[in-house]
Protein backbone atom coordinates (compact mmCIF):
# COMPACT_ATOMS: atom_id res chain seq x y z
CA UNK A 1 0.00 0.00 0.00
CA UNK A 2 1.13 3.71 -1.54
CA UNK A 3 1.44 5.59 2.67
CA UNK A 4 2.90 8.80 3.91
CA UNK A 5 2.83 9.26 7.35
CA UNK A 6 3.94 12.51 9.03
CA UNK A 7 5.50 12.86 12.53
CA UNK A 8 6.87 15.54 14.64
CA UNK A 9 4.02 18.01 15.49
CA UNK A 10 3.28 19.34 18.59
CA UNK A 11 3.40 22.15 21.00
CA UNK A 12 5.72 24.80 20.42
CA UNK A 13 5.98 28.34 21.95
CA UNK A 14 6.22 31.27 19.82
CA UNK A 15 9.41 32.16 17.81
CA UNK A 16 10.75 28.72 18.82
CA UNK A 17 11.16 25.68 15.69
CA UNK A 18 10.10 22.54 15.08
CA UNK A 19 10.87 20.03 12.57
CA UNK A 20 8.22 17.93 10.51
CA UNK A 21 9.04 14.41 9.03
CA UNK A 22 7.01 12.29 6.47
CA UNK A 23 8.21 8.82 5.77
CA UNK A 24 6.89 7.36 2.70
CA UNK A 25 6.46 3.53 1.86
CA UNK A 26 5.07 1.32 -1.07
CA UNK A 27 6.12 3.30 -4.00
CA UNK A 28 9.31 4.20 -5.02
CA UNK A 29 9.94 7.62 -3.06
CA UNK A 30 12.67 8.94 -5.67
CA UNK A 31 10.67 8.92 -8.50
CA UNK A 32 7.98 11.50 -7.03
CA UNK A 33 8.37 15.16 -5.85
CA UNK A 34 6.73 16.34 -2.87
CA UNK A 35 4.85 18.64 -1.20
CA UNK A 36 3.67 20.12 2.47
CA UNK A 37 0.22 21.89 2.71
CA UNK A 38 -1.45 22.96 6.18
CA UNK A 39 -4.53 23.20 7.25
CA UNK A 40 -5.15 26.19 10.05
CA UNK A 41 -8.16 24.89 12.17
CA UNK A 42 -11.66 25.68 10.24
CA UNK A 43 -9.68 26.83 7.39
CA UNK A 44 -9.30 25.89 4.19
CA UNK A 45 -6.18 24.13 2.50
CA UNK A 46 -2.79 26.29 2.40
CA UNK A 47 0.31 24.67 0.13
CA UNK A 48 3.80 25.69 1.88
CA UNK A 49 6.37 23.79 -0.41
CA UNK A 50 7.67 21.72 -3.04
CA UNK A 51 10.51 19.48 -3.50
CA UNK A 52 11.18 17.74 -7.17
CA UNK A 53 12.30 14.21 -6.90
CA UNK A 54 15.91 15.00 -6.87
CA UNK A 55 16.23 18.07 -4.32
CA UNK A 56 17.16 20.12 -6.99
CA UNK A 57 14.18 22.53 -7.29
CA UNK A 58 12.23 24.18 -4.25
CA UNK A 59 9.19 26.00 -3.71
CA UNK A 60 8.10 28.35 -1.64
CA UNK A 61 4.84 31.01 -1.15
CA UNK A 62 6.44 34.21 -0.36
CA UNK A 63 5.24 34.44 2.79
CA UNK A 64 6.86 31.19 4.17
CA UNK A 65 10.18 31.90 2.24
CA UNK A 66 12.29 32.72 4.91
CA UNK A 67 11.06 30.71 7.73
CA UNK A 68 10.66 27.37 6.44
CA UNK A 69 12.54 24.91 4.76
CA UNK A 70 12.03 21.77 3.05
CA UNK A 71 14.30 18.84 2.50
CA UNK A 72 14.44 15.05 1.61
CA UNK A 73 16.46 11.97 2.13
CA UNK A 74 16.20 9.40 -0.83
CA UNK A 75 17.91 6.88 0.83
CA UNK A 76 15.60 7.14 4.05
CA UNK A 77 12.31 7.35 1.83
CA UNK A 78 11.91 10.48 4.11
CA UNK A 79 10.73 14.49 3.46
CA UNK A 80 11.23 17.26 5.90
CA UNK A 81 10.28 20.56 6.69
CA UNK A 82 12.30 22.28 9.06
CA UNK A 83 9.60 25.70 10.51
CA UNK A 84 12.01 28.44 12.98
CA UNK A 85 10.65 31.91 14.04
CA UNK A 86 6.96 30.36 14.36
CA UNK A 87 3.82 32.29 15.28
CA UNK A 88 0.30 31.50 16.12
CA UNK A 89 -0.60 32.01 12.74
CA UNK A 90 1.40 28.46 11.73
CA UNK A 91 -0.86 26.77 14.26
CA UNK A 92 -2.51 23.91 11.56
CA UNK A 93 -2.75 20.36 10.27
CA UNK A 94 0.00 19.76 8.36
CA UNK A 95 0.17 17.13 5.48
CA UNK A 96 3.10 15.94 3.04
CA UNK A 97 1.19 14.90 -0.61
CA UNK A 98 3.20 13.04 -3.40
CA UNK A 99 2.87 14.44 -6.81
CA UNK A 100 3.95 12.50 -10.17
CA UNK A 101 6.54 14.07 -12.07
CA UNK A 102 5.33 12.67 -14.93
CA UNK A 103 3.41 15.77 -16.75
CA UNK A 104 0.92 13.59 -17.99
CA UNK A 105 -0.52 14.08 -14.14
CA UNK A 106 -0.67 17.41 -14.68
CA UNK A 107 0.98 17.51 -10.91
CA UNK A 108 -1.39 16.73 -9.27
CA UNK A 109 -1.33 15.77 -5.05
CA UNK A 110 -2.60 12.16 -5.45
CA UNK A 111 -1.53 10.04 -2.18
CA UNK A 112 -1.72 12.61 1.17
CA UNK A 113 -0.46 11.74 4.34
CA UNK A 114 -3.02 11.21 8.05
CA UNK A 115 -1.58 15.34 8.80
CA UNK A 116 0.41 16.32 12.48
CA UNK A 117 -0.54 18.97 14.43
CA UNK A 118 1.48 21.99 15.08
CA UNK A 119 0.84 24.09 17.77
CA UNK A 120 2.27 27.75 17.99
CA UNK A 121 1.30 28.91 21.67
CA UNK A 122 2.75 30.11 25.04
CA UNK B 1 -0.30 34.40 -8.01
CA UNK B 2 -3.54 32.66 -9.48
CA UNK B 3 -6.51 33.13 -7.16
CA UNK B 4 -9.23 30.29 -7.13
CA UNK B 5 -12.75 31.27 -5.90
CA UNK B 6 -14.79 28.41 -5.48
CA UNK B 7 -19.02 28.96 -5.10
CA UNK B 8 -21.04 28.02 -3.49
CA UNK B 9 -19.12 28.24 -0.15
CA UNK B 10 -21.49 25.56 1.37
CA UNK B 11 -24.92 23.72 -0.03
CA UNK B 12 -27.48 22.18 1.58
CA UNK B 13 -29.23 19.05 -0.44
CA UNK B 14 -30.77 15.70 -0.62
CA UNK B 15 -29.75 11.80 -1.33
CA UNK B 16 -29.92 11.64 -4.76
CA UNK B 17 -29.20 15.19 -5.97
CA UNK B 18 -27.66 16.44 -8.70
CA UNK B 19 -25.15 18.77 -7.20
CA UNK B 20 -22.95 20.81 -9.22
CA UNK B 21 -20.00 22.61 -7.81
CA UNK B 22 -18.07 25.85 -9.63
CA UNK B 23 -14.54 26.71 -9.97
CA UNK B 24 -13.17 30.23 -11.36
CA UNK B 25 -9.49 30.82 -12.10
CA UNK B 26 -7.96 34.29 -12.06
CA UNK B 27 -6.00 33.41 -15.42
CA UNK B 28 -6.25 30.68 -17.94
CA UNK B 29 -5.10 27.20 -16.03
CA UNK B 30 -6.54 24.67 -19.02
CA UNK B 31 -6.35 22.08 -18.09
CA UNK B 32 -4.15 22.39 -14.71
CA UNK B 33 -7.38 22.23 -12.72
CA UNK B 34 -7.64 19.36 -9.57
CA UNK B 35 -10.78 18.23 -7.34
CA UNK B 36 -10.47 16.97 -3.88
CA UNK B 37 -12.85 15.75 -1.30
CA UNK B 38 -12.09 15.97 2.59
CA UNK B 39 -14.24 14.98 4.99
CA UNK B 40 -14.12 15.97 9.28
CA UNK B 41 -10.89 14.94 10.47
CA UNK B 42 -9.41 13.04 7.29
CA UNK B 43 -6.91 14.06 4.50
CA UNK B 44 -7.59 15.13 1.08
CA UNK B 45 -8.32 12.73 -1.13
CA UNK B 46 -7.85 13.35 -4.83
CA UNK B 47 -10.95 13.07 -6.91
CA UNK B 48 -10.33 14.57 -10.30
CA UNK B 49 -7.23 15.74 -11.73
CA UNK B 50 -6.52 17.71 -15.20
CA UNK B 51 -9.81 18.94 -14.93
CA UNK B 52 -12.44 16.36 -16.11
CA UNK B 53 -10.11 12.82 -15.34
CA UNK B 54 -11.35 10.49 -12.68
CA UNK B 55 -8.50 9.06 -10.18
CA UNK B 56 -8.60 5.55 -9.69
CA UNK B 57 -11.28 3.94 -7.48
CA UNK B 58 -13.36 7.02 -7.61
CA UNK B 59 -17.05 6.53 -8.25
CA UNK B 60 -18.34 7.63 -11.42
CA UNK B 61 -21.12 9.69 -10.03
CA UNK B 62 -18.24 12.33 -9.62
CA UNK B 63 -17.23 14.44 -13.14
CA UNK B 64 -15.18 17.48 -14.03
CA UNK B 65 -15.67 19.78 -16.87
CA UNK B 66 -14.50 23.00 -17.81
CA UNK B 67 -12.10 25.01 -19.58
CA UNK B 68 -9.53 28.33 -19.01
CA UNK B 69 -11.28 29.85 -16.47
CA UNK B 70 -14.27 28.23 -15.31
CA UNK B 71 -14.58 24.32 -13.83
CA UNK B 72 -17.17 22.54 -12.50
CA UNK B 73 -16.99 19.47 -10.19
CA UNK B 74 -20.60 17.51 -10.11
CA UNK B 75 -22.28 14.19 -8.22
CA UNK B 76 -24.81 13.10 -10.92
CA UNK B 77 -26.51 11.62 -7.36
CA UNK B 78 -25.40 12.48 -4.11
CA UNK B 79 -24.87 9.75 -1.70
CA UNK B 80 -24.72 10.06 1.81
CA UNK B 81 -21.32 9.45 2.15
CA UNK B 82 -20.28 12.11 -0.22
CA UNK B 83 -20.88 14.70 2.73
CA UNK B 84 -17.70 17.12 3.14
CA UNK B 85 -15.87 19.94 1.73
CA UNK B 86 -14.65 19.96 -1.52
CA UNK B 87 -11.68 21.79 -2.71
CA UNK B 88 -10.37 22.93 -6.35
CA UNK B 89 -6.99 23.53 -6.83
CA UNK B 90 -4.48 24.70 -9.38
CA UNK B 91 -1.41 22.83 -10.69
CA UNK B 92 -1.01 25.56 -13.69
CA UNK B 93 1.99 27.00 -11.67
CA UNK B 94 3.68 28.02 -8.56
CA UNK B 95 2.53 28.77 -6.11
CA UNK B 96 -0.36 26.58 -5.81
CA UNK B 97 -3.47 27.86 -4.81
CA UNK B 98 -6.74 26.12 -3.80
CA UNK B 99 -10.39 27.57 -3.69
CA UNK B 100 -11.28 28.02 -0.35
CA UNK B 101 -13.92 25.26 0.09
CA UNK B 102 -17.18 24.29 -0.39
CA UNK B 103 -18.85 21.98 2.46
CA UNK B 104 -22.30 20.10 0.92
CA UNK B 105 -24.06 18.93 3.89
CA UNK B 106 -26.91 16.66 3.30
Amino acid sequence: EEQLVESGGGLVQPGGSLRLSCAASGFTFSYYNMNWVRQAPGKGLEWVSHISSSGSTIYYPDSLRRRFTISRDNAKNSLYLQMDSLTDGDTAVYYCAREPTSKKYYYTMDVWGQGTTVIVSS
Amino acid sequence: DIQMTQSPTSLSASVGDRVTITCRASQSITPYLNWYQQKPGKAPKLLIYAASSLQSGVPSRFSGSGSGTHFTLTISSLQREDFATYYCQQSFSMPRTFGLGTKVEI
